[in-house]
């Protein structure tokens, strides 16, 4: 089976800082799927970033960016120029790329960014 | 721009009631999943399904079923509500072989 852990509950930044948030997960397969969901307070969970695990690439979406380590199993996303909106429950989710998709999440992480 | 919907946004049930909540999505996705959400344990996945009458336990199935007798409806049940079971019921749904998934807005479940 399939685990994501995030190891940090809650995080604070001030605006315009850079923070990363860490992630780590444990899976046999090889071809699967790595993502970050955000959920704005009272607001319906976003797909922020995906990373498919051939691609050796970091995804990049705008301010937000991921570091891939495959062979660690770490997912770490990167979220530069911090603003106001970023605040929200941030999620990490997995998801095998064959056979059943079950789409699996660690437990978050809150993060805060400060004027 | 509908895609992922809630019958409910709030729901207010007594014990031992048959709770149904219903989702429905406008995409065309075969897969369709029901998480609940607590505060400190995340999304646990309840119930996952990727066809029309298939379905797969999650992670905490016990006192739930789930229906999916058309491709857009996946019902989440509970067959005698109780108060562990007050939550937050997320649906989402994805298109196989994509890879990520769209979630609709939630429903706060509470039971009394």
């Amino acid at each position: 089976a399939q685990t994501v852990t995030q190891s940090q509950p809650e995080m604070s930044v001030q605006e315009a800082e850079t923070v990363t948030l860490s992630c780590t997960y444990d899976t046999s397969e090889n071809n699967y799927y790595l993502f970050w969901y955000k959920q704005p307070p009272s607001r319906q969970m976003i797909l922020v970033i995906r990373q498919e695990a051939y691609k050796q690439q970091n995804a990049t979406e705008n301010r937000f960016s991921v570091n891939f380590q495959k062979a660690a199993k770490s997912f770490s996303l990167k979220i530069s120029d911090s603003q106001l909106g970023d605040t929200a429950m941030y999620f990490c989710a997995f998801m095998k790329h064959r056979g059943s998709e079950k789409l699996v999440f660690g437990k978050g992480m809150k993060l805060t960014v400060n004027p | 721009d509908v895609k992922v919907t809630q019958s409910s946004r709030y729901l207010v049930k007594r014990t031992g009631e048959k709770v149904f909540l219903e989702c429905v999505q406008d995409m065309d996705h075969e897969n369709m999943f029901w998480y609940r959400q607590d505060p400190g344990l995340g999304l646990r996945l309840i119930y996952f399904s990727y066809d029309v009458k298939m379905k797969e336990k999650g992670d905490i199935p016990e006192g739930y079923s789930v229906s999916r007798e058309k491709k857009e409806r996946f019902s989440l049940i509970l067959e005698s509500a109780s108060t562990n079971q007050t939550s937050m019921y997320l649906c989402a749904s994805s298109l196989l072989g994509r890879g990520s998934a769209d979630f609709g807005p939630g429903t706060r479940l509470t039971v009394l």
